[in-house]
């Protein structure tokens, strides 16, 4: 257990519908980070937030988006799903904002849209 | 922008034989570098990592040295065992500024050892 979780861990849904992604950062960690990784894009960072904030944004589509709670956790919430939209999508969390350092990756959340 | 590129996989090779992966990046400034592990059905590990020119990372059997002249970090172990089986990611970070804590990852090289 790396500390980080997220659920659920598999979801299977239709196209255009919206589905919310919940991670827990590991205890004390203030920054969450939200990576998508499919077959032909790979590892793609989409977005970050730090102790509530967004910090910084990557390649994130205007259907997806995300917050950060006042307990830490993040939902990703992803909208008018599309079947490219299929995808691991992980959570991270590190106990600062720079450097990548300490990044500690949960298990991840596999979409299928169908 | 900044990239990462790893050599194609996926490499396959017999228990105890040497390893390279091949990892080259593209990034203004002094980027950190990762190299990060994925097993079947988990979330990413960090394996090594080096900040700044001529670090070597080590763990595990694995190293790699950060060479800014060629902008490099290959990825070595000198005797594989079945159990690294996985799939293997280069990374980069740069803090400051926006990009606060961002990696910018490789599109993985993906490694089976046979006994």
């Amino acid at each position: 257990d790396s500390g980080v979780t997220q659920t659920p861990k598999h979801l299977i849904t239709a196209t255009g519908q919206r589905v919310t992604l919940r991670c827990s950062p590991r205890s004390g960690d203030l920054s969450v980070y939200w990576y998508q990784q499919s077959l032909d894009q790979g590892l793609q960072f989409l977005i970050q937030y730090y102790n509530g904030e967004e910090r910084a944004k990557g390649n994130i589509l205007e259907r997806f988006s995300a917050q950060q709670f006042p307990d830490l956790h993040s939902e990703l919430n992803l909208s008018s799903l599309e079947l490219g939209d299929s995808a691991l999508y992980f959570c991270a969390s590190s106990a600062g904002g720079r450097n990548g350092y300490g990044y500690t990756f949960g298990s991840g959340t596999r979409l299928t849209v169908v | 922008g900044d990239s990462v590129t790893q050599m194609e996989g996926p490499v396959t090779l017999s228990e105890e034989a040497f390893l390279t992966i091949n990892c080259t990046y593209t990034a203004t400034g002094y980027p950190s570098l990762f190299w990060y592990v994925q097993y079947p059905g988990e979330g990413l590990q960090l394996l090594l990592k080096a900040t700044k020119a001529d670090d070597k990372g080590s763990n595990k059997g694995f190293e790699a040295t950060y060479r800014k002249e060629t902008t490099s970090f290959h990825l070595e172990k000198g005797s594989v065992q079945v159990s690294d089986s996985a799939v293997y990611f280069c990374a980069l970070s740069k803090g400051g500024g926006t990009s606060y804590g961002k990696l910018t990852f490789g599109q993985g090289t993906i490694l089976t050892v046979h006994p």
